[in-house]
């Protein structure tokens, strides 16, 4: 079947430093993957995706890349910033339009 | 971009009455909504797919009869939770594809927290 599953948080960060949030998945077929942002009190914001092997989806400072070999799309940051503090949501999207999300991390940017 | 919206943000109800709650496209027209259900801590759990003016597919072990979904506009869709007792007590979500995006995409609405007592 489909899953995904993703590191737990909290993770605590201080501004500017390097982010990396794991991100693995099991499926059959070819999915899409996605990060999906959650900030307090707003719906799911997609943040980057790719639909394809090797793709490397990114947006905003943000980049994942679909790694097939080790069923992964990481997602990483050079440098963040306190307006990152939200929940990140990794995703796959099977040929049904069927979504499956990883369980969130929440991530903390301290000034 | 587009956006989708749910009323109530939060409601409290006593056990064995039934709550609504409603999920809007707000600037675009939704083929499809999906409704969503994240227990603390864990992943969104999809719930049912409704399409409009037909019925809701519903995932394996949701209770149809539980969870009505009506789907009656292409820009509204209804979830109402009958009879509601505490182990319904949850965060529950929708989503809506649009008519132009690609098959993958949907916009999530912020979500609205049930607590039955």
């Amino acid at each position: 079947g489909n899953s995904v599953t993703q590191m737990e948080g909290p993770v605590t960060l201080s501004e500017e430093a390097f982010l990396t949030i794991n991100c693995t998945y099991t499926a059959t077929g070819y999915p899409s993957l996605f990060w999906y942002v959650q900030y307090p009190g707003e719906g799911l914001q997609l943040l980057l995706k790719a639909t394809k092997a090797d793709d490397k989806g990114s947006n905003k400072g943000f980049e994942a890349t679909y790694r097939k070999e080790t069923t992964s799309f990481h997602l990483e940051k050079g440098s963040v910033q306190v307006s990152d503090s939200a929940v990140y949501f990794c995703a796959l999207s099977d040929n049904v339009n069927k979504f499956y999300f990883g369980s969130g991390t929440k991530l903390n940017v301290k000034p | 971009g587009a956006v989708v919206s749910q009323h109530p943000s939060w409601v409290i109800c006593k056990s064995g009455t039934s709550v609504k709650i409603e999920c809007r496209s707000l600037d675009f027209q939704a083929t499809t909504m999906f409704w969503y259900r994240q227990f603390p801590k864990q992943s969104l759990m999809l719930m049912a797919t409704s399409n409009e003016g037909s019925k809701a597919t519903y995932e394996q072990g949701v209770e149809k009869d539980k969870f009505l979904i009506n789907h009656a506009s292409l820009t509204l869709s209804t979830l109402t939770v009958t009879s509601a007792h505490p182990e319904d007590s949850s965060f529950y979500i929708c989503s809506a594809q649009g008519l132009a995006a690609s098959y993958n995409e949907q916009f999530f609405g912020p979500g609205t927290r049930l607590t039955v007592l």
